[in-house]
């Protein structure tokens, strides 16, 4: 079954700075790429997703690569702001098929003041 | 969401007990799932379900089961519970359509102790 790898446990970045969390997936027929962040003692919430027909995706000071043939994928936070400090999820499916979500270990990212 | 609704949020229980975790949602998805999480470890899936006939085995699905008692129930079993399985439990739910948006919705969750 699929497994995904997922470094740092941990990372602390300086306000204003970026941070970068990168995951690698097992099965290369996954072609879904979620990422879920968790605040302290709340549920996990979908911060961004991308789809294996794409490389790279943003949303404001978040974005999302893609690299298919080194099955990893990464989550990039620029400028970060108190409020980013949480643990983030990666996660990968195969959508379409079993569609069922496996998600990394988890990354909990500080926000130095 | 408040759509998703876990109970109890936490149980403490003894060794060997059966218990029961309950997850309804009134977000009219086809798609439930129960995850546990430790730290750590992330989120595990236990097992899935894609409609009230459909019930599926995640990654850990030993020493639990569960039951899709209509499209808006979906509950977890610990038949005898174990310490191992103290964890914080989570319901999802997802909707793909046509779209194939799998976006999870996740409850508030259910923190379990085993004593």
């Amino acid at each position: 079954g699929e497994n995904v790898e997922q470094h740092p446990s941990t990372l602390s970045v300086q306000e204003g700075d970026s941070a970068v969390i990168k995951c690698t997936y097992s099965d290369s027929a996954s072609n879904y790429f979620p990422w879920y962040k968790q605040e302290l003692g709340k549920r996990p919430q979908l911060i961004i997703d991308i789809r294996s027909n794409v490389g790279e995706k943003k949303d404001q000071r978040i974005a999302v690569t893609l690299n298919k043939t080194a099955k990893h994928f990464s989550l990039h936070i620029t400028e970060t702001q108190p409020e980013d400090s949480a643990v983030y999820f990666c996660a990968a499916s195969i959508s379409g098929r079993d569609d069922k979500i496996i998600f990394g270990k988890g990354t909990r990212l500080h926000i130095l003041p | 969401d408040a759509d998703v609704t876990q109970t109890p949020r936490n149980r403490i229980t003894k060794t060997g007990k059966r218990i029961m975790l309950e997850c309804s949602q009134t977000k009219g998805h086809d798609r439930m799932y129960w995850y546990r999480q430790d730290p750590g470890l992330g989120l595990r899936l236990i097992y899935y379900s894609f409609d009230v006939k459909d019930i599926n085995k995640g990654e850990i699905s030993d020493g639990y089961s569960v039951s899709r008692q209509a499209q808006a129930k979906f509950s977890l079993s610990l038949e005898s519970a174990i310490p191992n399985q103290t964890a914080l439990y989570f319901c999802a739910t997802s909707d793909p359509g046509q779209g194939g948006n799998e976006k999870l919705f996740f409850g508030s969750g259910t923190q379990l102790s085993v004593l």
